[in-house]
């Protein structure tokens, strides 16, 4: 069975530092897609990056990136030059394409300090 | 820990037809969060409870979906009448409160012919 184990429930950090948030899956399967969401407290979903299993180049969406390491089962999230309005609740999962089964991570709350 | 309990894991009915998503939270949590998820929107919040009670449904889509949470240990999303727009996987997720982290359940696949 898929797994997705964000191991960190919650982290603080300065403003303008760089944070990496971290995510490890467990899957006998070998094309998978991966995602990390952002909640912030408004609650609604906010898709902020996503990778296939099948492209070794890690994804990339302006101050995001992930550093997939799939032999690993990693997917961590590094946010660069922290921004008060990063402060939410980050999700993990993991999508299954032949059968679009999604399995999520507990999250981790991140806050940003000023 | 058994987990947050989603039922009916698939669901294929035909358009025009009431559909009742069920979720049963882990013990003691006291938020419950229902979230749907499709390959084109992603996933989206519809509504979410604290202590039993609707804090926001902004998320939800129209007056056919509707919630409730009539104990602390139960809660349901209708849609009545359903349309094929309404395919997709449902999820429940609760938590101990509504910004501690969540547990999410198997997700309802349904399917509106």
């Amino acid at each position: 069975a898929q797994t997705v184990t964000q191991s960190q429930p919650e982290m603080s950090v300065q403003e303008a530092e760089t944070v990496t948030l971290s995510c490890t899956y467990d899957t006998s399967e070998s094309n998978y897609y991966l995602f990390w969401y952002k909640q912030p407290p408004s609650r609604q979903m906010i898709l902020v990056i996503r990778q296939e299993a099948y492209k070794q180049q890690n994804a990339t969406e302006n101050r995001f990136s992930v550093n997939f390491q799939k032999a690993a089962k990693s997917f961590s999230l590094k946010i660069s030059d922290s921004q008060l309005g990063d402060t939410a609740m980050y999700f993990c999962a993991f999508m299954r394409p032949r059968d679009d089964k999604i399995i999520f991570g507990k999250g981790t709350r991140l806050h940003i300090l000023p | 820990d058994a987990g947050v309990i989603q039922s009916p894991r698939h669901e294929v009915t035909e358009m025009g037809q009431e559909v009742t998503l069920r979720c049963k939270p882990i013990s003691g949590h006291n938020s419950l969060f229902w979230y749907r998820q499709t390959m084109m929107r992603g996933l989206e919040l519809l509504i979410y409870f604290n202590n039993n009670v609707p804090i926001d449904d902004s998320g939800m889509p129209e007056d056919r979906f509707s919630a409730k949470m009539p104990n602390a240990s139960f809660s349901t999303l209708k849609i009545q009448p359903s349309e094929p727009r309404d395919s997709a996987v449902y999820f429940c997720a609760s938590s101990l409160t509504d910004d501690q982290p969540q547990h999410f359940g198997d997700g309802t696949r349904l399917s509106i012919l």
